[in-house]
């Protein structure tokens, strides 16, 4: 059964300083890895989808790394603003139409 | 484009009564979900949909039910709730499993007392 997990649960940064976002899973056999953003009371919004067969992926200052061998995925945030405080996770799709998420980071940018 | 729009935003229901929470997506999208989200836990999957007619279940279905006779709608029923399921309702949908992101609904916060 896939397990995926995100630590820390909770980080706060200084507004500037540069995010990294940790995500592993114990079943490498996955199609794509997504990260999410979850604003307060909202719903999730798709950030980043990296295929399988992909390394890493970029939109703008986000860029996220595929390591399947190793299970991780990372989320870089660079230069982080007070609007990226929000909570991210990310998500792992495997066989069976299976899609299992982590539990999350609570990101908090200072300003 | 409206997304996907899910209806109540919040509920309160008694133990044994019942409910329908509503989804709606204008994407054209095959692939339809229904998850669940608990205080500092992951989603966990409920129900999904392939396409209009076809549903089957995801990790954690007990307690509830869904039908896809459109595109367009898949409600989520909850019957004689129960207070563990107390939740936050995603509904979600994509263009297709493995190539296209998904796009989620604002939630349906739903207290069973």
């Amino acid at each position: 059964k896939q397990e995926v997990t995100q630590i820390p649960a909770a980080l706060s940064v200084p507004e500037g300083e540069n995010l990294v976002l940790n995500c592993s899973f114990t079943d490498s056999a996955i199609y794509n890895l997504q990260w999410f953003r979850q604003d307060p009371g909202k719903g999730l919004t798709s950030l980043l989808l990296i295929q399988s067969s992909q390394r890493e992926q970029t939109s703008g200052r986000l860029n996220a790394s595929l390591d399947k061998s190793s299970g991780r995925s990372t989320l870089y945030i660079a230069a982080s603003q007070p609007g990226d405080s929000a909570t991210y996770l990310c998500a792992a799709l495997a066989a069976g139409n299976k899609l299992t998420f982590g539990g999350g980071t609570r990101v908090l940018v200072k300003p | 484009n409206a997304g996907v729009t899910q209806t109540p935003k919040f509920r309160i229901l008694k133990i044994g009564q019942s409910m329908t929470l509503q989804c709606t997506q204008d994407m054209n999208h095959n692939y339809m979900y229904w998850y669940r989200q608990d205080p500092g836990m992951g989603l966990k999957l409920i129900y999904y949909s392939v396409g209009a007619g076809i549903t089957d279940k995801g990790e954690v279905p007990n307690g509830y039910n869904v039908s896809r006779s459109t595109t367009e709608d898949f409600p989520l029923r909850l019957e004689l709730a129960a207070p563990s399921q107390t939740s936050v309702y995603f509904c979600a949908s994509s263009a297709d499993r493995g190539n296209s992101p998904l796009h989620f609904g604002n939630g349906t916060r739903l207290t069973v007392t």
